[in-house]
């Protein structure tokens, strides 16, 4: 298994509220991404880096920034929390050494986000 | 705007018979097409993908058709296992920072 962890695995928190998720990675893989899983949606994509300090938008992106300061970390907060920001969060990493790897993502085991 | 789909959310089938997963796309820009599999409590993981060039790829008991002109893709599981229930998501990429998933179909097996 790649080595991604994310952490809490677990949180609830208050509308309003600044919350971090942190993902953390030991393959040295250049691209790390963070997806939401919502029922009806899927997996949708909120921000992802290519580099560190190097971020782009996704989908989703409002509501989300993320920050990138060491190859192995990226940081995803939502400034203020609401409601809908209730979700399941994923992080994920890939690195596109060769076509063979284009596209696989190997996915943390997530971050359920209960905010009230 | 959902770019892919998966309009089955739920599907059964007995041990040792074949599980047909569907997928439609809207974007024919898509040149990469990747099936995830997802236990409960767990992160997705990579099953096999399929490059816009090919109709077919084939893993041992797994099986990836794409049929461009209908912008369909399909996923044959043969013969199916207890072990294969789960969710499965279909993923496209029109380049390799763009990646979107249909919703999810949950497959179970019964034995």
């Amino acid at each position: 298994d790649a080595g991604i962890t994310q952490s809490p695995r677990h949180k609830v928190t208050e509308t309003g509220t600044p919350v971090t998720l942190r993902c953390h990675q030991t393959e040295n893989h250049r691209y790390m991404y963070w997806y939401r899983q919502d029922p009806g949606h899927g997996l949708r994509l909120i921000h992802y880096s290519y580099g560190v300090k190097d971020t782009d938008k996704g989908e989703v992106s409002d509501g989300y920034s993320v920050s990138r300061s060491k190859t192995e970390d990226f940081l995803l907060t939502l400034e203020s929390a609401t409601s809908s920001q209730t979700s399941v969060y994923f992080c994920a990493i890939s690195e596109f050494a060769s076509r063979d790897t284009v596209g696989k993502l190997f996915f943390g085991s997530g971050t359920q986000l209960s905010v009230l | 705007d959902q770019q892919v789909k998966q309009n089955s959310p739920s599907l059964s089938v007995q041990e040792g018979r074949i599980s047909i997963l569907n997928c439609d796309y809207t974007n024919s820009m898509f040149d990469y097409f990747l099936w995830y599999k997802k236990y409960p409590a767990e992160g997705p993981t990579f099953l096999i993908s399929i490059s816009s060039i090919k109709d077919k790829n084939e893993d041992g008991r797994f099986t990836v058709f794409l049929n461009k002109s209908a912008k369909h893709l399909s996923l044959h599981i043969v013969p199916s296992q207890p072990g294969d229930s789960a969710v499965y998501f279909c993923a496209a990429s029109a380049n390799n920072n763009d990646m979107r998933f249909g919703a999810g179909t949950r497959l179970t097996v019964k034995p």
